[in-house]
């Protein structure tokens, strides 16, 4: 059963506009939410987090917006630039951690995203 | 700097060894993690733990194995009995909800 599902493998944006990924999730205990960057061969790098009681977090061009109503998560890259082509996972834990332990994660497989000329 | 460093960067198995994985943290955290990373399938827990001589089991721990004797290292066993163990493994640590994880580089485990 996934519970952090992002539904795009792939997403193409040109350079200079807006990219936007989404992640829907289906567990209500989870509440705190974290998007990760990855290049190949390395290990993923933190990006953005929200917590549930908040709609909208900001870091420069990143923006991660939160509507638990519908369960969905999604980061905003403004404006795209070339080294933002990589995978992007969106990530999500439970206060206590449940299964995963404190603090423990569950992710998404990823959306890999390609920033073109 | 403080990171978490994973060695070897590559490694090969040969059917029916059981090979390990290291994994050293000089961060300070408390909890470690090991993930694994197949193509489309994102990054799957296998081991946790959030204290010394402590561990439990994630999603796919079956042929695998982990021992925590020292806050800094969390080492990762992968046995003779994991049927497809070629892959990208990743180890994490966590200082807090607030702070997401901080990964190793990982190692790319391929069996020969």
């Amino acid at each position: 059963d996934q519970q952090v599902k992002q539904n795009s493998p792939s997403l193409s944006v040109q350079e200079g506009r807006i990219s936007i990924l989404n992640c829907d999730y289906t567990n209500s205990m989870f509440d705190y939410f974290l998007w990760y960057k990855k290049y190949p061969a390395e290990g993923p790098t933190f990006l953005i987090s929200i917590s549930s009681i908040k709609d909208k977090n900001e870091d420069g061009r990143f923006t991660v917006f939160l509507n638990k109503s519908a369960k969905h998560l999604s980061l905003h890259i403004v404006p795209s630039q070339p080294g933002d082509s990589a995978v992007y996972f969106c990530a999500a834990s439970v206060h206590g951690g449940g299964k995963r332990g404190a603090d423990g994660l569950t992710f998404g497989k990823g959306t890999h995203l390609i920033i073109q000329p | 700097d403080g990171g978490i460093t994973q060695s070897p960067k590559y490694l090969f198995r040969k059917e029916g060894q059981n090979v390990t994985l290291s994994c050293e943290q000089n961060l300070n955290h408390d909890a470690m993690y090991w993930y694994r990373q197949d193509p489309g399938q994102g990054l799957r827990l296998i081991y946790y733990s959030q204290i010394v001589n402590d561990f439990q089991k994630g999603d796919i721990a079956e042929g695998y194995s982990v021992s925590r004797e020292k806050k800094e290292s969390f080492p990762l066993t992968v046995t003779s009995a994991q049927k497809n163990p070629t892959a990208f493994y990743l180890c994490a640590s966590i200082q807090g909800r607030g702070y997401g994880y901080t990964f190793g580089s990982g190692t790319r485990l391929t069996v020969v």
